[in-house]
C-alpha cells in the first residue's frame, strides 16, 4: 500500500527565511511525483513535477527533490514571502494502477 | 486552453438526496480522474475514467458513480448522500500515459446539510 507522509504538518516562519518542506513515500514504483500548492477553498496549482528518472525540477524560488531509493522528496524555498503562505501537497503517481496518491499536506505560513 | 474547469463551484444539498457534478478536462487529455478532500485532508482517489469506462476504483462506497462521454468530459454521481460526504470533489485530467503532468479543476465544494 502506497503511503505518502508530509513533515511538518504546518510551520511557520518569518518573511524571508529559506525553508524545506519534506515528503516520504512508501512505495518507489512511480511515474512521478509533484508538488501542488493549495490555497484555502480552492483547488490544486501543480508547483513542480519531477519524473521518476529525474533527481530535481527547479521553477524560480522553488527546488523540488527526488530520491527515489529512499523514497523521500524535498520543496524548497528560498527567500520566503507572505505570498507564499498555503498547504503545500507532495503527491506520487503509482506505476502499477496509474493513482495518484496524495499526503495530507504541510500548512505553511509566512510571518511578515 | 481553459484548463480543466469544474461546475459548479458550489453546492448545498440535504441528507438523502442526490448529485451530479461535472469536469470537462484539458485540451489534449483523455484521462478523468474523481477526489474526494475532506477538510484538512489529503485529496483521495475515487475513481478513473478512460474510453468511456471506469479503470480504477479507490475506496468509495456503490452510491459515488461516475461516467465519461465521447468528447472525455466527466460527471461524477453521490446518490442517498451522507453529512460524511461534504468534501472539496476535485477532478484531474491527464493524458493516457502515465508519465505526464496530472492537472487538476479548481473543485467543486459540495455541502450536505
Amino acid at each position: 500500500k502506497q503511503e505518502v507522509t508530509q513533515i511538518p504538518a504546518a510551520l511557520s516562519v518569518p518573511e524571508g527565511e529559506n525553508l524545506v518542506l519534506n515528503c516520504s513515500f512508501t512505495d518507489s514504483a512511480i511515474y512521478n511525483l509533484q508538488w501542488f500548492r493549495q490555497d484555502p477553498g480552492k483547488g490544486l496549482t501543480s508547483l513542480l513535477l519531477i519524473q521518476s528518472s529525474q533527481r530535481e525540477q527547479t521553477s524560480g524560488r522553488l527546488n523540488a527533490s527526488l530520491d527515489k531509493s529512499s523514497g523521500r522528496s524535498t520543496l524548497y524555498i528560498a527567500a520566503s514571502q507572505p505570498g507564499d503562505s498555503a498547504t503545500y501537497l507532495c503527491a506520487v503517481r503509482r506505476w502499477r494502477d496509474d493513482k495518484i496518491i496524495f499526503g495530507k499536506g504541510t500548512r505553511l505560513h509566512i510571518l511578515p | 486552453d481553459a484548463g480543466v474547469t469544474q461546475s459548479p463551484t458550489h453546492l448545498i444539498k440535504t441528507r438523502g438526496q442526490q448529485v451530479t457534478l461535472r469536469c470537462s478536462p484539458k485540451s489534449g487529455h483523455d484521462t478523468v480522474s474523481w477526489y474526494q478532500q475532506a477538510l484538512g485532508q489529503g485529496p483521495q482517489f475515487i475513481f478513473q475514467y478512460y474510453e468511456e469506462e471506469e479503470r480504477q476504483r479507490g475506496n468509495f462506497p456503490d452510491r459515488f458513480s461516475g461516467h465519461q462521454f465521447p468528447n472525455y468530459s466527466s460527471e461524477l454521481n453521490v446518490n442517498a448522500l451522507l453529512l460524511g460526504d461534504s468534501a472539496l470533489y476535485l477532478c484531474a485530467s491527464s493524458p493516457r500515459t502515465g508519465i505526464t503532468e496530472a492537472f487538476f479543476g479548481q473543485g467543486t465544494r459540495l455541502t450536505v446539510v
